[in-house]
């Protein structure tokens, strides 16, 4: 167990709709990356929060956002969902800088 | 271009053989690179962190060239429990990672 909790474990939605994941960082680590991981694929590093502020962003279009609360834990949005967006959606929590990322057990989303 | 290429493989190993892969990146001024596993439909999971010197952790050996921008796992005395994907690791800056595609590796009795 990684102390890094995601809600929920699985998720159908239909295109066009909106979908909130959510992630609930180890205690003390003020670091959440969301990645996008499809079949077959690696992971793809969605964007990064820090202290409550975006600290960084990968090549995804401005319909995924993100928010970072108080307490660390963050979540995911994401407006218009496609059929492409059908993934396994993984947040990793830290401490930041080079420290070791810590997986929670990720949200698999279908778009049908 | 994909900023971490690996071969996806698989790699079918026999049970205490030795089975060695590698991957290249694109960033020459990636400064952390990591080993991650993967087990079917799991979270991925810290293996090694890779250094210039190499490091070696049980079984398992990584080992990093800058010149050439390539990192390597050797996987000694393969056990059944070894297969899984294994996924070579990028910093790109304070923790954003650059993740390749993966390389399956089978262990068969």
């Amino acid at each position: 167990e990684t102390g890094v909790t995601q809600s929920p474990t699985h998720l159908i939605k239909t295109r066009g709709q909106q979908v909130t994941l959510r992630c609930s960082s180890q205690s003390g680590h003020n670091t959440v990356s969301w990645y996008q991981q499809a079949l077959g694929q690696g992971p793809q590093f969605i964007f990064q929060y820090y202290r409550e502020e975006e600290n960084g962003r990968g090549n995804f279009p401005p319909r995924f956002s993100g928010l970072q609360f108080p307490n660390y834990s963050s979540e995911l949005n994401v407006n218009a969902l496609e059929l492409d967006d059908s993934a396994l959606y993984l947040c990793a929590s830290s401490l930041g800088g080079d420290d070791e990322a810590f997986f929670g057990q990720g949200t698999r989303l279908t778009v049908v | 271009r994909k900023e971490v290429e690996q071969d996806p493989g698989p790699f079918n190993v026999p049970e205490g053989a030795t089975v060695a892969f590698n991957c290249t990146y694109s960033n020459s001024a990636s400064q952390s690179f990591f080993w991650y596993r993967q087990d079917c439909r799991k979270e991925p999971k810290l293996l090694m962190s890779v250094y210039s010197s190499g490091n070696e952790d049980g079984r398992f050996t990584a080992q990093l060239n800058r010149a050439s921008q390539y990192i390597s796992l050797l996987i000694r005395d393969s056990k059944l429990s070894d297969s899984a994907t294994y996924l070579c690791v990028v910093d790109d800056s304070w923790g954003k990672l650059q993740f390749g595609a993966g390389t399956q590796v089978v262990v068969t009795p």
